[in-house]
């Protein structure tokens, strides 16, 4: 069964940085493109960023571009997001996603990132 | 990128229908047949319910419909249950490999 796990979550001042790891396992894991997706403390669903199966583009919303850099290592089924610069406003659950032609059919359980001093 | 529009909130008795509506613009959901719809329960993560605007994923009730008309799409879920009480979020592909989703609708089964 596919299964997201995603780690790095934690609290960090204004201006850190902070690193997410997404490991994918019950399904092909270079065959596919990947998201993250952000949430909030209860608020809505954002998109933040796309990676395609073979990592050879990077697609951002405009609220995360020139801070937050996703990547990929297809030899260890790992999904990484790189965070830079955060905001208060990243605050968020970050979960990892499984793209599915254009939609997100297997997410994560989620990792919380505070940004606060 | 703006996010498309949803009800905060819907409800409806057990049995009942309720359909739920996202509005965007021609650049989102009437440029393609990308919508998708998601149930999420407190704490939990989202789960996918229709994708392709109207294509439900194994395991998901032929209770729940999805269709379009425009750049308004929509979700019905028919013979409510009282596990249906959860957040539901509609998403659509945006072009240039950028998605955007909706301010979400709270479903209350009375």
């Amino acid at each position: 069964q596919v299964q997201l796990v995603e780690s790095g979550g934690g609290v960090v001042q204004p201006g850190g940085s902070l690193r997410l790891s997404c490991a994918a396992s019950g399904f092909t894991f270079r065959s596919y493109g990947m998201h993250w997706v952000r949430q909030a403390p209860g608020k809505g669903l954002e998109w933040v960023t796309y990676i395609p199966y073979d990592g050879s583009n990077k697609y951002y919303a405009d609220s995360v571009k020139g801070r937050f850099t996703i990547s990929r290592d297809n030899s260890k089924n790992t999904l990484h997001l790189q965070m830079n610069s955060l905001r208060a406003e990243d605050t968020a659950v970050y979960y990892c996603t499984k793209d599915a032609r254009w939609s997100f059919d297997y997410w994560g359980q989620g990792t919380l990132v505070t940004v606060s001093s | 990128q703006s996010a498309l529009t949803q009800p905060p909130s819907a409800s409806g008795s057990p049995g009942q229908s309720v359909t739920i509506s996202c509005t965007g613009t021609s650049s989102d959901v009437g440029g393609y047949n990308y919508v998708s719809w998601y149930q999420q329960h407190p704490g939990k993560a989202p789960k996918l319910m229709i994708y392709e605007v109207t294509k439900r994923p194994s395991g998901v009730p032929d209770r729940f419909s999805g269709c379009k008309s425009g750049n308004t799409a929509s979700l019905t879920v028919s013979g409510l249950q009282a596990e249906d009480e959860a957040n539901y979020y509609c998403s659509s592909y945006a072009g240039s490999n950028n998605w955007v989703f909706g301010g979400g609708t709270k479903l209350t089964v009375l």
